[in-house]
């Protein structure tokens, strides 16, 4: 199975700050459509996990502009900018390039 | 409005079997793939497996193919997983998603499994 390596585990910040979380794949999530099937999901305290980013840098539905999504390969990158009390919760980046899909163990974005 | 509602959770015991559902609506159900995740107490998602728009694709997860199986009735826009020989490894929340984005997810279902 594609591992899927994300760092920080954890992350303490301020409202305003922005922030990086990073998820590396132990093989290339490109497909043979030529696509990247690597996706990033937030789950909220209590909530159930909701889509932010799919196929890497593309928004999901309703989702603010404040969060943006970078990378190929290997090598991806969420970005928060100006972080608000609302993106508080565990990020979790997913592949599903390679069967089976597999999830990243979670970044966990707490108040500083 | 998209609106995914799972079902069936509860207590069961070791070795029994039960069935879960996922109520669609707002949508139209048999034109997307839908799957289940699993989040163990405390712990990350685990991807158990997918089902295509017409059945004729289902995938799972090689750790739990010979436990879960994955069906849909498009006609009741309801999506199924019946487990079988149930261990308290499979304690868990379980959560259906539309597509293979996971761009949409219910609530969750609670199954706990335990004598």
């Amino acid at each position: 199975d594609v591992v899927m390596t994300q760092t920080p585990p954890s992350l303490s910040v301020a409202i305003g700050q922005s922030v990086s979380i990073s998820c590396k794949s132990s093989q290339s999530l490109v497909y043979s459509d030529g696509k990247t099937y690597l996706h990033w999901l937030l789950q909220s305290p209590g909530q159930s996990p909701k889509l932010l980013i799919y196929q890497v840098s593309n928004l999901g539905s309703g989702v603010p502009d404040r969060f943006s999504g970078t990378g190929s390969q290997k090598d991806f990158t969420l970005k928060i900018s100006r972080v608000e009390a609302e993106d508080l919760g565990v990020y979790y980046c997913v592949q599903a390039t390679h069967f089976p899909d597999t999830f990243g163990a979670g970044t966990k974005l707490e108040l500083k | 409005e998209v609106k995914l509602v799972e079902s069936g959770g509860g207590l069961v015991q070791p070795g029994r079997s039960l069935k879960l559902s996922c109520a669609a609506s707002g949508f139209s159900f048999n034109d997307y793939w839908m799957g289940w995740v699993r989040q163990a107490p405390g712990k990350g998602l685990e991807w158990i497996g997918e089902i295509n728009q017409d059945s004729s694709t289902i995938n799972y997860t090689p750790s739990l193919k010979d436990k879960f199986t994955i069906s849909r009735d498009n006609a009741q826009n309801t999506l199924y997983l019946q487990m079988s020989k149930l261990g308290s490894e499979d304690t868990a929340i379980y959560y259906c998603a539309r597509g293979r984005r996971f761009a949409y997810w219910g609530q969750g279902t609670l199954v706990t499994v335990s004598s």
